[in-house]
């Protein structure tokens, strides 16, 4: 059974550059047509797409963030990464690591809240 | 990209039927047949319930199916359980690799 784990950072100041890894257990994260993404979740509010990747680089990212967010993959760890710039309190959200393929988010990490403040 | 348009909450009572809508634009719901929908669990991550507009993964009880007319999706639950209470979640295919999720749904099971 496929499994995803974010891990990274729980406090991000104001301004700095939030980092979450994406592990990826019980399947390649190489595998033809499967695409990992992120999601996130502001307390009390809904989910919000942000960025999508491909194991050769190839990436998508949400218009509204897009001059913030990056992704990464790193095929030999089976993991990928999500980096959002210039963070600000409006930023404070659990962030969710996904499988994305064929327009749907079948696969989910258990999600890791990311708090910003000073 | 706007969130798409979700009534803030429902609620029905055991063995009735809900239905939840899901309301974008013809630049999202309206283009393409590649909605699905997530039941949410307070603290616990999304789960894929239907997908491309009315498909269910294996394992998702037959009790819930969707539909689409124009700009509109929507996700019904008939014979609803205790279990149903949740938050459920839309998301559409908005064209140029991009995706939007609406703003949710809270399911009262009274």
């Amino acid at each position: 059974q496929l499994q995803l784990q974010e891990s990274g950072p729980g406090l991000v100041k104001p301004s700095e550059t939030l980092s979450l890894t994406c592990a990826v257990s019980g399947g390649s994260i190489s595998t033809d047509n499967r695409y990992w993404g992120w999601v996130r979740q502001p307390p009390g509010k809904g989910l919000e797409w942000l960025a999508t990747i491909y194991y050769t680089g190839l990436t998508f990212y949400n218009p509204s963030l897009k001059s913030r967010v990056a992704m990464s993959v790193d095929t030999s760890r089976n993991q990928f990464s999500l980096r959002l710039s210039s963070v600000t309190a409006a930023d404070t959200a659990v962030y969710y690591c996904a499988r994305h393929y064929d327009h749907l988010f079948d696969f989910w990490g258990q999600g890791a809240l990311v708090t910003v403040s000073s | 990209q706007s969130a798409l348009t979700q009534s803030r909450s429902v609620s029905g009572s055991p063995g009735q039927s809900v239905t939840i809508s899901c309301t974008g634009t013809s630049s999202d719901v309206g283009s393409y047949n590649h909605v699905s929908w997530y039941q949410q669990h307070p603290g616990k991550a999304p789960k894929l319930m239907i997908y491309d507009v009315s498909k269910r993964p294996s394992g998702v009880p037959d009790r819930f199916s969707g539909s689409k007319s124009g700009d509109t999706a929507s996700l019904t639950i008939s014979g609803l359980q205790a279990e149903d209470e949740s938050d459920y979640y839309c998301c559409s295919y908005a064209g140029t690799y991009t995706w939007v999720f609406g703003a949710g749904t809270k399911l009262t099971v009274l």
